[in-house]
């Protein structure tokens, strides 16, 4: 258990429509990192928070969006779902934003869109 | 900019064997370097790291070692289980804008037959 939290662990939804993926991190952990894992794209990078504020983005499409709350869970908005979005959401969390620190990561979420 | 290559899976072994997985980089600067694993159905968990070179990580058995001459951070084990099936990703961490990006390899999967 590396103790962050991921809900829900399925979504099964349809195109077009709008999801909340929710993310608390490890305690005392002040980033979190979102990423997406397809088949056929491998671990994509998506966003990184760091004590509320945005600090990185990565190939995160306009139609998804996240933020991080004071209490340092963080939430990844999808919305006008595409089948294309099918994935699993792994969100991850690390003591600080320096380069040496590991992420620590949770089960995921696995999106369906149909 | 910076990126990570692996090799292509499956690596398909029997237990006992020897086991190499390659993983090259490309950085301007001086990157960490950590590999991560993931066994079915779960997240990504770190297996070990090196933060500069000539480093060598290791843990569970597994051992790597930074090489800034051919740019590479090798995964190797001199005897696998069963229990090591799982897929495999070499990562880097480069700064950005005031932070650290995580970029990871495509990932290997390992297969070992009993």
């Amino acid at each position: 258990d590396s103790g962050v939290t991921q809900t829900p662990k399925h979504l099964i939804t349809a195109t077009g429509q709008r999801v909340t993926l929710r993310c608390s991190p490890r305690s005392g952990d002040l980033s979190v990192y979102w990423y997406q894992q397809s088949l056929d794209q491998g671990l994509q990078f998506l966003i990184q928070y760091y004590n509320g504020e945005e600090r990185a983005k990565g190939n995160i499409l306009e139609r998804f969006s996240a933020q991080q709350f004071p209490d340092l869970h963080s939430e990844l908005n999808l919305s006008s779902l595409e089948l294309g979005d099918s994935a699993l959401y792994f969100c991850a969390s690390s003591v600080s934003s320096g380069g040496g620190y590991e992420q620590y990561f949770g089960p995921g979420t696995r999106l369906t869109v149909t | 900019g910076n990126s990570v290559t692996q090799m292509e899976g499956p690596v398909t072994l029997s237990e006992e064997a020897f086991l190499t997985i390659n993983c090259t980089y490309t950085a301007t600067g001086y990157p960490s370097l950590f590999w991560y694993v993931q066994y079915p159905g779960e997240g990504l968990q770190l297996l070990l790291k090196a933060t500069k070179a000539d480093d060598k990580g290791s843990n569970k058995g597994f051992e790597a070692t930074y090489r800034k001459e051919t740019t590479s951070f090798h995964l190797e084990k001199g005897s696998v289980q069963v229990s090591d099936s799982a897929v495999y990703f070499c990562a880097l961490t480069e700064p950005t804008s005031g932070t650290y990006k995580y970029i990871f390899g495509t990932g290997t999967r390992l297969k070992v037959l009993a």
